[in-house]
């Protein structure tokens, strides 16, 4: 049963904490996708992948946040050091790279809270 | 920003009545995408639209788009309680790989 894994469920963290969030997308996709929920903003892209480069970040905060790909099996957001307004659902999500015209996986999310 | 926005953002129906969802979007778009979430789980994709069709069906699924209006319909026909979730439309664009969502519509189906 292929699915996207995400690492922690939930986390609750003190505001300067570093926060590292995991993602394991579906074997053989090669985009892969951070969204963060909230309430007030609602689904927001914070960066996405393909062939583990990074294509677009500019949804993220760019000074605390960060994404990387270090293998095909692995992604990752940081952020550093977190603050209390980073509290949110944050969704990872992945698809095959060669069809484009399909949609995305997603995993269960992570919930932060920094306190 | 967000490409697609959702009209309503809450409906709440009878069961067995028929349940309809607007989306907008703003750019030029490869394909439209419908998602459904529970609260606190996931989203789930429940269909795609690709930008040179004009209407799909899935089970009690009907969705339309409509490029020249940039505007596409979810319709649920016959709801259960079970349909009872979030429902949001995301766009991929023309390169079909970014894939923006809106704000959603929360419907709920009262048994």
């Amino acid at each position: 049963d292929a699915r996207v894994t995400q690492t922690p469920r939930h986390k609750v963290t003190e505001m300067g904490q570093e926060v590292t969030m995991r993602c394991q997308p579906i074997l053989g996709h090669n985009t892969v996708f951070w969204y963060r929920q909230t309430m007030m903003q609602g689904l927001e892209l914070l960066a996405y992948f393909r062939n583990r480069a990074p294509l677009d970040d500019s949804g993220m905060p760019k000074d605390r946040f960060s994404a990387e790909m270090p293998d095909a099996t692995l992604a990752t957001l940081k952020i550093q050091p977190s603050e209390p307004r980073d509290s949110a659902v944050y969704f990872c999500a992945s698809g095959p790279t060669l069809q484009m015209n399909t949609e995305a996986f997603f995993g269960q999310g992570t919930r932060l809270t920094v306190v | 920003s967000q490409q697609g926005e959702e009209d309503p953002q809450a409906l709440s129906i009878q069961e067995g009545e028929n349940a309809t969802m607007n989306c907008s979007y703003k750019t030029s778009i490869n394909n439209l995408q419908w998602y459904r979430q529970n609260s606190g789980r996931g989203l789930v994709h429940l269909i795609l639209i690709r930008s040179n069709e004009r209407e799909k069906h899935s089970g009690r699924l009907r969705v339309t788009l409509d490029t020249s209006k940039k505007s596409s319909s979810l319709l649920i026909t016959a709801s259960r309680a079970a349909d009872t979730a979030s429902y949001f439309c995301a766009t991929a664009n023309t390169g079909g790989f970014k894939t923006i969502f809106g704000a959603g519509t929360r419907l709920f189906v009262k048994a």
